[in-house]
């Protein structure tokens, strides 16, 4: 079976530092992968999303960027953190010819 | 653009009482529809799906019917229970733009025993 694994569960780091969230997947390959932050415990907005090894698209322009070193790694970095970087970052894969996303238990980010 | 809209919560209900969370979206070509849970602190879980226009999906007790000409995917349970409390989350999906998602804003459900 499949699953989804990222890390760290939790962080907490001052402005201006770097940023790196990893994401990786198990028991599929060539999986479509996302990267969604959710801010306030409520709403999800796309940040990234890859179909392919080296492939990213953006979808808002961010202090953040993201990564596709191998198939079923996903990578979300920063070179310097914002306070509005703060919030809860999911990783998401979606299988070749199926419709619907599977998320991992993602990573809450606190800057201050 | 594409978007999805759904009813504000916070939604509270008795034990065994009746659900419904409205969504309606809207997309220019023939989206997929989901509706995903997520409970304190962790990720989405997918709950159901429609793909196509009159699907109905179902698990767990809730149903939602793919209704195109009302543009719509409302969330049901006939009786829910304490354990159903959590953020319900309306997405549309999009095939032909590598598979995103748009999520509505969450309902948060909260079942009172």
């Amino acid at each position: 079976s499949q699953t989804i694994h990222q890390w760290p569960a939790t962080l907490v780091q001052p402005v201006g530092s770097p940023l790196s969230l990893e994401c990786t997947v198990e028991g599929t390959s060539n999986p479509n992968l996302y990267w969604y932050r959710q801010a306030a415990g409520r709403g999800l907005q796309l940040l990234f999303y890859s179909v392919g090894i080296g492939q990213i698209s953006s979808e808002v322009p961010q202090n953040l960027s993201a990564s596709r070193p191998q198939d079923r790694q996903f990578i979300l970095s920063s070179k310097k953190l914002l306070l509005s970087d703060s919030g809860f970052y999911l990783c998401a894969w979606r299988g070749t010819g199926y419709y619907e996303q599977y998320f991992g238990p993602g990573t809450r980010l606190t800057v201050t | 653009g594409d978007s999805v809209t759904q009813m504000e919560g916070p939604v509270t209900l008795s034990e065994e009482a009746f659900l419904t969370i409205n969504c309606t979206y809207t997309a220019t070509g023939y989206p997929s529809l989901f509706w995903y849970v997520q409970y304190p602190g962790e990720g989405l879980q997918l709950l159901l799906k429609a793909t196509k226009a009159d699907d109905k999906g179902s698990n767990k007790g809730f149903e939602a019917t793919y209704r195109k000409e009302t543009t719509s995917f409302h969330l049901e349970k006939g009786s829910v229970q304490v354990s159903d409390s959590a953020v319900y989350f309306c997405a549309l999906g999009l095939i032909n733009q590598g598979g995103k998602l748009i999520f509505g804003q969450g309902t948060e459900l909260s079942v009172k025993p």
